[in-house]
């Protein structure tokens, strides 16, 4: 069954970086576009990042663009997000999803149970 | 950007009754060249992360059950629980896909009345 784990969720300063990872089993990942999207404590789901199953293409919303770089290893099926000079505003959980396609900005057909980033000083 | 509205913000509906959650994009998601529209609808319970439960509209995700529906095109989208049970008090979000960013609604919370 598809499973996805994310995981280096935690506290962090505001201006530092963390980088999360999502590993996937159950599926072939490389014929996958692969999402992160989070959610604000008791807020609404916000859209990240998406990067094609093959890892050339890659977009970002706008308020991400430019401090999160998403990327991915296929042999080791891992989706990643490197998160840099974070904000209190990025406080969220960090959900990884599967696209059902190879390309991207589709829907979400699996999703992981999260990670939690904190920015707080 | 897409903007997605939804309403209402929450609902309260009585034990199989039938609940009606709608969904109106800021400009169209029908893309004519496939004759699709690109919305999605998801189920997100506390604590847990959100579940695929139709896509293009209308089309059912495998496992989901039949009192789920989606009907709409164009900008005015309606996601209809048939006869509601204990089972499907959550928050529900419509999503777009028809361009980047892709974008939700800001959730419509769904009790037991």
């Amino acid at each position: 069954q598809v499973q996805l784990v994310e995981s280096g969720g935690g506290v962090v300063e505001p201006g530092t970086s963390l980088r999360l990872s999502c590993a996937a089993s159950g599926f072939t990942f490389s014929t996958y576009a692969m999402h992160w999207v989070r959610q604000a404590p008791g807020k609404g789901l916000e859209w990240v990042a998406v990067i094609s199953s093959v890892g050339t293409e890659t977009y970002y919303a706008d308020s991400e663009k430019g401090r999160f770089t998403i990327s991915r290893d296929n042999s080791k099926n891992t989706l990643y997000l490197q998160m840099n000079s974070l904000r209190a505003e990025d406080t969220a959980i960090y959900y990884c999803a599967r696209d059902p396609y190879p390309g991207y900005g589709d829907y979400f057909d699996y999703w992981g149970q999260g990670t939690l980033v904190t920015v707080s000083s | 950007d897409i903007v997605m509205t939804q309403s209402p913000d929450s609902l309260a509906v009585s034990l199989g009754e039938r609940a009606t959650i709608n969904c109106k994009s800021s400009q169209t998601v029908f893309h004519s060249s496939n004759s699709k529209n690109y919305l999605a609808w998801y189920q997100q319970k506390p604590g847990q992360p959100p579940k695929l439960l139709l896509y293009w509209a209308s089309t059912r995700e495998s496992g989901v059950p039949v009192r789920f529906s989606g009907s709409g095109s164009g900008t005015d989208f309606t996601l209809t629980i048939s006869s509601l049970q204990a089972e499907d008090v959550a928050v529900y979000y419509c999503q777009q896909y028809y361009s980047s960013p892709l974008t939700f609604g800001q959730g419509t919370r769904l009790e037991i009345k």
